[in-house]
């Protein structure tokens, strides 16, 4: 069964950065594009980032560009992404979620990012 | 990219069908047969319904389906039951490695 956990979340300063993890288990990490998606609260969906198996290409919505970067551990089955210059619009539950297909299949729990002076 | 479009609501007595249309343009929808419907319950994480347009994960009761035609989609869910109530989100593939979500429909069983 797929399992992903997140955490890092939390209340952060405007223009100040976090890190969010996503722990894996229950299928082979390392076979699958992985994703970020976000949802501010009581709003829709929005795909964030995705990264490539080995890593080697990386995708980002136009808002985050250059400020977020997505990154992947397969040896600790573990996805990240660092958060810089952080904004009000950018508070949100963040969700990984696992690539298959044009889609998402697998996600976690979600952790809130929330952006606030 | 702008977000498809979605009715914001549906509803149904149990035992009815239910179409939730996804529209997009000819860059998203229309140009690529990589069309995801996603249901959501509060509080809970989304859960892939549909993939591909038409294929269901293992594990998805066969009275959920999904078609296309030209750059709008749709989700029917047939013999509505109570625990169908949620919202769900379309979601499509628009090229250049970007991915574009609808705006949501909350379906609520009467």
């Amino acid at each position: 069964e797929v399992q992903l956990v997140e955490s890092g979340g939390g209340l952060v300063q405007p223009g100040g950065s976090l890190r969010l993890s996503c722990a894996a288990s229950g299928f082979t990490f390392s076979s699958y594009w992985m994703n970020w998606v976000r949802q501010a609260p009581g709003k829709g969906l929005e795909w964030v980032a995705n990264i490539k198996q080995d890593g080697s290409e990386k995708y980002y919505v136009d808002s985050v560009k250059g400020r977020f970067t997505i990154s992947r551990d397969n040896a600790k089955n573990s996805l990240y992404l660092q958060m810089n210059s952080l904004r009000a619009e950018d508070t949100a539950v963040y969700y990984c979620a696992r690539g298959y297909s044009g889609a998402w299949y697998g996600w976690g729990q979600g952790t809130l990012v929330t952006v606030s002076s | 990219q702008s977000a498809l479009t979605q009715p914001p609501s549906a509803s149904g007595s149990p035992g009815q069908s239910v179409t939730i249309s996804c529209t997009g343009t000819s860059s998203d929808v229309g140009g690529y047969n990589y069309v995801s419907w996603y249901q959501q319950h509060p509080g809970k994480a989304p859960k892939l319904m549909i993939y591909e347009v038409t294929k269901r994960p293992s594990g998805v009761p066969d009275r959920f389906s999904g078609s296309k035609s030209g750059s709008t989609a749709s989700l029917t869910v047939s013999g509505l039951q109570a625990e169908d109530e949620a919202d769900y989100y379309c979601s499509s593939y628009a090229g250049s490695n970007n991915y574009v979500f609808g705006t949501g429909t909350k379906v609520t069983v009467l």
